[in-house]
């Protein structure tokens, strides 16, 4: 049992260029979210998915883009990429009832230069 | 909206001394609380949680925590410290089983001395 999986783990990007990170999770979860870690702030939502084809914005959604296609996929993109989105970025999957909560992966590591 | 105060953005204890990590909250509605932790260079990894019932929670690795809805607290506790211990600890709330917008205290840096 996977998880939740993301990909890359690490990636360094120039200021402008555009990425997609990749987010995919095995348990048949509903809901799906991105957040941003930065030190002293805690993670922060970008966006989040309450299912197939229904996204919605975060506390900090500028300068990123989400679809959600299908349950398993949670994508999300930088556009044009600034030094300010250099972050840790952990994408989740969230159960419902007796197994309300999420699930995190492992991370990826944005450096933008 | 609701919102987490972590006080203490950094705590030192012996090995084998009490662990207290203190968690204020806000909502506006009954909260679901929970304590996460994370590793070195790790994702973050779920210690306990509350959603209804008993407001003592025991979670993993000798963690519980208890919510008191007069004090808007959901304070961290382990009896003993282990070195295993050390690590980022994380508050966070969310407003009920309908909502799964986390939201996130700044987080405690827990170091344990031998």
């Amino acid at each position: 049992n996977a998880g939740v999986t993301q990909t890359p783990k690490f990636q360094v990007l120039k200021t402008g260029q555009s990425m997609t990170l990749q987010c995919a999770q095995d348990m048949n979860h509903e809901y799906m979210s991105w957040y941003r870690q930065d030190p002293g702030m805690g993670l922060r939502l970008i966006h989040y998915s309450v299912g197939a084809g229904i996204t919605d914005q975060g506390e900090v959604p500028n300068g990123y883009n989400v679809s959600r296609s299908t349950t398993e996929d949670f994508p999300l993109r930088l556009l044009s990429a600034a030094p300010s989105q250099t972050s840790v970025y952990f994408c989740a999957s969230g159960g419902t009832g007796d197994n309300y909560g999420y699930t995190f992966g492992s991370g990826t590591r944005l450096t933008v230069v | 909206a609701q919102s987490v105060t972590q006080l203490g953005s950094h705590v030192s204890v012996s090995e084998g001394a009490l662990v207290l990590l203190r968690c204020n909250y806000s909502s506006s509605v009954p909260p679901y609380l929970f304590w996460y932790v994370q590793y070195p260079n790790q994702g973050l990894q779920l210690l306990l949680k509350y959603t209804t019932g008993a407001t003592l929670v025991k979670g993993i690795n000798g963690f519980e925590a208890e919510f008191k809805k007069s004090e808007t607290s959901f304070h961290l506790t382990k009896p003993s410290a282990h070195m295993s211990d050390a690590a980022e600890y994380f508050c966070a709330v969310s407003e009920g089983s309908n909502d799964y917008k986390l939201s996130f205290g700044a987080g405690t840096t827990v170091t344990v001395r031998a």
